[in-house]
């Protein structure tokens, strides 16, 4: 399984933006790199997936490089809510190992 | 109903016990995953069953023994277990584990089972 590096933690002040990178340089064509968050003492949390293009939803937006070693999951204004664990993952496309493995994640402290 | 529920949340056994986990999702989702999460760490898979289908045992030892008895339903029988294996265990869905309509989706997960072994 590709692997993906991500940095243990970061803070960040309520209601600006968090950019969360990931490295995942050993990715395949047919990795999607998919971000989850967990709260605490909750079940993770899918957040969204890309393939290739930036990807937009309610919840965030998912800007990928252009060699696709790297992503920035972006939220775009921090609350005291979407302080979590944000795991980075990469998800082969397809057949019976199509299994989502999570790797350490970034700690997200969100000071008010 | 887009939750994945399982029960109980918290449950303490000693090691000559026999308890089962449940997880029960009703989004006619046809992949269910079992994980288990240690403090502090990531989550990591044990099992997927995929149609009501053991697909990928990560082996995981024998007293742990999962069960999809129809699409909606997904237990955990749990039987000799030890102090190492207290844990938060979840439970995920997803629409299809492998299928192109289904690999669009996320896992939605539960919020867990925290089992303690005394």
């Amino acid at each position: 399984d590709a692997k993906t590096t991500q940095p243990n933690s970061m803070e960040s002040n309520e209601e600006e933006p968090v950019h969360l990178p990931c490295n995942h340089s050993t990715i395949s064509g047919t990795d999607y790199i998919h971000w989850y968050r967990q709260l605490p003492s909750q079940g993770p949390e899918y957040v969204i997936h890309g393939l290739t293009s930036n990807v937009n939803n309610r919840m965030a937006s998912l800007a990928i490089a252009e060699d696709r070693k790297s992503s920035t999951l972006i939220l775009h204004r921090a609350t005291l809510r979407d302080a979590a664990v944000y795991y980075c993952i990469l998800r082969p496309y397809g057949g019976a190992t199509n299994k989502l493995i999570f790797g350490t994640g970034t700690l997200l402290a969100v000071q008010p | 109903d887009t939750e994945v529920t399982q029960t109980p949340k918290h449950l303490v056994m000693g090691m000559t016990n026999k308890k089962s986990l449940k997880c029960e999702q009703h989004m006619g989702h046809r992949a269910m995953y079992w994980y288990k999460q240690k403090a502090k760490k990531p989550p990591e898979l044990m099992f997927v069953y995929s149609y009501e289908k053991l697909s990928i045992n990560e082996s995981v030892p024998s007293r742990f023994s999962p069960e999809c008895p129809n699409s909606s339903l997904l237990n955990l029988h749990l039987h000799a277990l030890q102090p190492e294996d207290s844990a938060l265990y979840l439970c995920a869905s997803s629409q299809d584990q492998g299928a192109p309509r289904g690999f669009r989706y996320g896992y939605t997960f539960g919020s867990g089972t925290r089992l303690t072994v005394v």
